[in-house]
């Protein structure tokens, strides 16, 4: 079936520094990659919608500057939090569904970003 | 009201039992239903996929879609202790589109 692979699976970084985590999609192209935030014993949260070739379409509160995403494949979105901050602290986790398939998404392993 | 409600748990049933897990929604224009499930600490996992109303069965699980009633189950038969985990239920209004998700109910499956 298919695969979606996120890395780092887990990541700690110093207040004020940038992390970013790859979405890759092994076996298929994803015009459109799903970037969300979940906090402990919640829901996922959507944060952005990732197209590429073009911008990615932000939710409401969600601050551009500060999530990057950049889609520049078929098979891969990046998402880089930018001057990380310890609210940032989160599992962020990506999905992706093949271009013109009709099914579910398949989501990443998801990353564990810690930042002190 | 919440667009997707489903009970947040935890539910615990003894291994073997049934289960039961459940989904209102407010939209109506809903068509697309899908049922993951999630370890702590992990992605969720694609595990029903259904379109419109109607049942689908896959293993020891079964889907129900109703949608004049706006409501959503996914049943577990002989259910495991490796069933233990969060189920999240989501749906879209239109294909390509993303998906609204429930909070999830945690699971545990005693032995």
């Amino acid at each position: 079936g298919a695969v979606v692979s996120q890395h780092p699976s887990r990541v700690i970084c110093k207040s004020g520094t940038s992390v970013k985590i790859e979405c890759r999609s092994l076996d298929f192209q994803a015009t459109t990659m799903f970037w969300y935030r979940q906090f402990p014993k919640k829901s996922l949260m959507l944060m952005a919608t990732s197209n590429e070739g073009s911008k990615a379409t932000y939710e409401q509160g969600v601050e551009k500057d500060k999530f990057l995403i950049n889609h520049a494949s078929l098979t891969l979105s990046t998402l880089t939090v930018t001057s990380a901050h310890p609210e940032d602290s989160s599992f962020y986790i990506c999905s992706a569904r093949e271009t013109g398939s009709g099914g579910g998404y398949t989501f990443g392993s998801g990353t564990r970003l810690t930042v002190v | 009201q919440k667009e997707v409600e489903q009970d947040p748990g935890p539910l615990s049933v003894p291994e073997g039992a049934i289960v039961s897990l459940n989904c209102t929604y407010s939209n109506s224009a809903f068509q697309y239903f899908m049922w993951y499930r999630q370890y702590s600490r992990k992605g969720p996992e694609l595990l029903m996929y259904t379109y419109s109303s109607g049942n689908k069965e896959d293993g020891r699980f079964t889907a129900q879609v109703d949608k004049s009633s706006k409501y959503i189950s996914l049943f577990i038969r002989d259910s495991q202790p490796s069933d233990s985990a969060t189920y999240l239920c989501a749906m879209s209004a239109n294909y390509g589109q993303n998906f609204v998700f429930g909070p999830g109910t945690r699971l545990s499956v005693l032995p």
